[in-house]
């Protein structure tokens, strides 16, 4: 079964850290370019960033462009993401997802296979 | 950024109803437009993609259209397990932006 399960969530202080991870069952995980995606508390779906198949090339939104980090290690078919600096407004539930499309054109099909999300809650 | 607008934003229906919801980008984006449904607590599912293919496994009553801007996802005959919100997605260009949902209610 295709499958991707996130884990590290938790509740952390206003300029704390916290890595996810996300780990990736059922096909060839080096095959597929990885994105993380949020949703926050009565709010819609937020792309947050994006990792290429061997993880040579990454992209962020400006929201959090500085302050978080995506990676990964295909040898675990796992996806990393490493917030630090975190603020009120990273608050939400943070989903892994895969890009459909093949190298050429990976977000031209979607993202169709997501996680069931890990909760990050920052709070004092 | 790209943006992109839903309308309406949430929309009553009974089962049986015709849907319809559309998705506005502020610029052109060919034919690079997704839907996906959203329910509680669950994964998104991905829908449509290419404005208009239907992904495996997703049921027929499902269509999606338009190109440039404008674009519209129609739900034929409504069940009741359509009742969800649902978002479009360009994927044109980085920053993939989504729209802001539209929320299906009975």
């Amino acid at each position: 079964e295709v499958q991707l399960v996130e884990s590290g969530g938790g509740v952390v202080r206003p300029g704390g850290s916290l890595r996810l991870s996300c780990v990736a069952s059922g096909f060839n995980f080096d095959d597929y370019d990885m994105t993380w995606v949020r949703q926050a508390p009565g709010k819609g779906l937020e792309w947050v960033c994006d990792i290429n198949s061997n993880g040579a090339s990454t992209g962020y939104a400006d929201s959090v462009k500085g302050r978080f980090t995506i990676s990964r290690d295909n040898a675990k078919n796992s996806l990393y993401l490493q917030l630090n600096s975190l603020r009120a407004e990273d608050t939400a539930l943070y989903y892994c997802a895969r890009a459909a499309g093949g190298s050429s054109s990976p977000y031209y099909y979607g993202m169709d296979v997501w996680g069931q999300g890990t909760t990050v809650t920052v709070s004092s | 950024d790209i943006q992109m607008t839903q309308s309406p934003s949430s929309l009553s229906a009974s089962v049986g109803d015709r849907v319809t919801i559309t998705c506005r980008a502020n610029q052109s984006i060919s034919n690079y437009l997704i839907w996906y449904q959203h329910k509680s607590g669950k994964a998104p599912k991905l829908l449509i993609y290419a404005s208009f293919s239907l992904q495996g496994g997703v049921p027929s009553r499902f269509s999606g259209s338009g190109a440039g801007t404008d674009f519209t996802l129609t739900i034929s005959s409504l069940q009741p397990e359509d009742f969800a919100t649902y978002y479009c997605q360009q994927s044109y260009t980085a920053p993939w932006t989504f729209g802001q949902g539209t929320r299906v209610e009975i």
